[in-house]
């Protein structure tokens, strides 16, 4: 059964702090791997990741895709209490009975 | 340019009752997917629609179904509604089917009592 992994599942650090979030899925033919942050109730889209090894990044946020481990890791520098929200990674397969498979996120929280 | 649209925000129902949701699409759009998100599921898979046509699937009953219209607009209905049918069901668009990402809208809060 195809599946998205999270980990951990929940975090809190203090602002200033570096983060990594994994994912790790087993999907039939894998196309994409997508990162969402969700802080009320519209997830609002990262990056996509469809090559393995090239980086994403975009201010303090950058992520990468290792297909050969089957996983991504999501990092944030410099952590603002605004980054609290939780972390949605969606992988896109050919299973054919869905468009992406989400895992159930982390949920981070960053004190000030 | 608008965002993706659904209405209506928030909604309480009583079981056995039905329920229909609407979604409309970021303009050019033509793929829009439904989700349920639930505290202890996650972002359960509903149903995929591109030009009018269901096209994937997920493992819902047969209580859920949708439909989309020639102006890419969609609506879900869930009929005779259980406790645990309330959640937070999130439309997504795309440009179309393949690799190019979603964007959600904020969601319809469905309470059923």
């Amino acid at each position: 059964e195809d599946k998205v992994v999270q980990s951990p599942l929940s975090l809190v650090v203090h602002e200033g702090d570096t983060v990594t979030l994994n994912c790790s899925y087993e999907v039939t033919n894998f196309r994409s791997l997508l990162w969402y942050k969700q802080e009320k109730k519209a997830p609002t889209f990262l990056f996509m990741l469809t090559s393995s090894g090239i980086e994403k990044k975009s201010g303090r946020l950058s992520s990468i895709l290792d297909k050969k481990e089957l996983s991504s890791i999501l990092n944030i520098t410099a952590t603002q209490t605004g980054d609290s929200a939780i972390y949605l990674c969606a992988v896109e397969g050919t299973s054919g009975t869905y468009k992406y498979i989400f895992g159930t996120g982390t949920r981070l929280k960053v004190l000030a | 340019k608008a965002g993706v649209t659904q209405t209506p925000r928030y909604l309480i129902k009583t079981r056995g009752q039905q329920v229909t949701l609407s979604c409309s699409p970021i303009s050019g759009h033509r793929s829009v997917s439904w989700y349920q998100q639930t505290p202890g599921q996650g972002l359960q898979f509903l149903f995929e629609y591109f030009s009018e046509t269901q096209r994937n699937k997920g493992n819902f009953p047969g209580r859920f179904s949708g439909r989309q219209f020639s102006n890419s607009r969609s609506e879900m209905n869930v009929s005779t509604l259980e406790l645990g049918d309330s959640a937070l069901y999130l439309c997504a668009s795309s440009q179309e089917v393949g690799n190019y990402g979603y964007t959600f809208g904020s969601g319809t809060r469905l309470t059923v009592v």
